[in-house]
């Protein structure tokens, strides 16, 4: 079956710091991929998405980019705030039919 | 952006009870989404709910212990039956906001002692 998974489970970052975090998916039909962030009690919350016709997309503070050769994508957070510190899962909506999400990576953010 | 709510935002709950948590949305919406997801870890899709007809259930989950209602197209509730330890974990409705993305609410906390 599919998979999405994550190459590290935890990551720390001096505030400050530019954060990576990355994904990786096994359905190579995938064309289309969302970042949501889950703070501390509280839902996940949609950052940014990516259809497979880019390689990177840009939002505010937030980009993402996409390598379809090593089905493989990541999450770049710059200039990393304390209010970043969450979960963040990466999800293929598999065509709005059966959402599929990483394992989640927790991002802390040292002062 | 849609905004939901869920009640209640948490409970503890005796082995054996039911617990039904709803779901409201302020927005017309066709498709709502019912997860869990158990303590640090991911989501996992429960059932869909579409208004007018029967959730549709993943593999694992069955209508007997998470029956859902669908009365309108703004409001939802699962019900977790005959509830064990097993039970304890974040549920969270969410509902298709097109463009295939979802919006979710802010969850409900249970713990089954």
């Amino acid at each position: 079956g599919e998979s999405v998974g994550l190459h590290l489970p935890t990551l720390s970052v001096q505030e400050g710091d530019n954060s990576i975090i990355n994904c990786a998916y096994s359905n190579s039909a995938s064309d289309y991929f969302i970042w949501y962030k889950q703070e501390s009690g509280k839902g996940p919350q949609f950052i940014i998405d990516i259809r497979s016709n880019m390689d990177k997309r840009q939002g505010q503070r937030v980009t993402v980019l996409l390598n379809k050769t090593v089905k493989h994508l990541s999450l770049q957070i710059a200039a990393t705030q304390p209010g970043d510190s969450a979960v963040y899962f990466c999800a293929d909506p598999n065509y709005g039919q059966n959402f599929v999400f990483g394992p989640g990576t927790r991002l802390s953010v040292l002062p | 952006s849609a905004v939901i709510s869920q009640k209640p935002s948490r409970d503890i709950c005796q082995r054996g009870t039911s617990l039904t948590i709803q779901c409201q949305v302020d927005s017309q919406v066709t498709m709502m989404f019912w997860y869990r997801q158990q303590p640090g870890q991911s989501l996992t899709l429960i059932a869909t709910a579409n208004q007018g007809s029967e959730a549709t259930y993943e593999s694992g989950f069955v209508i007997d212990k998470f029956p859902i209602s669908r009365p309108n197209l703004t409001f939802s509730t699962l019900t977790v039956s005959n509830m064990s330890p097993e039970d304890s974990s974040i549920y969270l409705c969410s509902v298709d906001a097109g463009m295939e993305t979802q919006y979710f609410g802010p969850g409900t906390r249970l713990l089954v002692l």
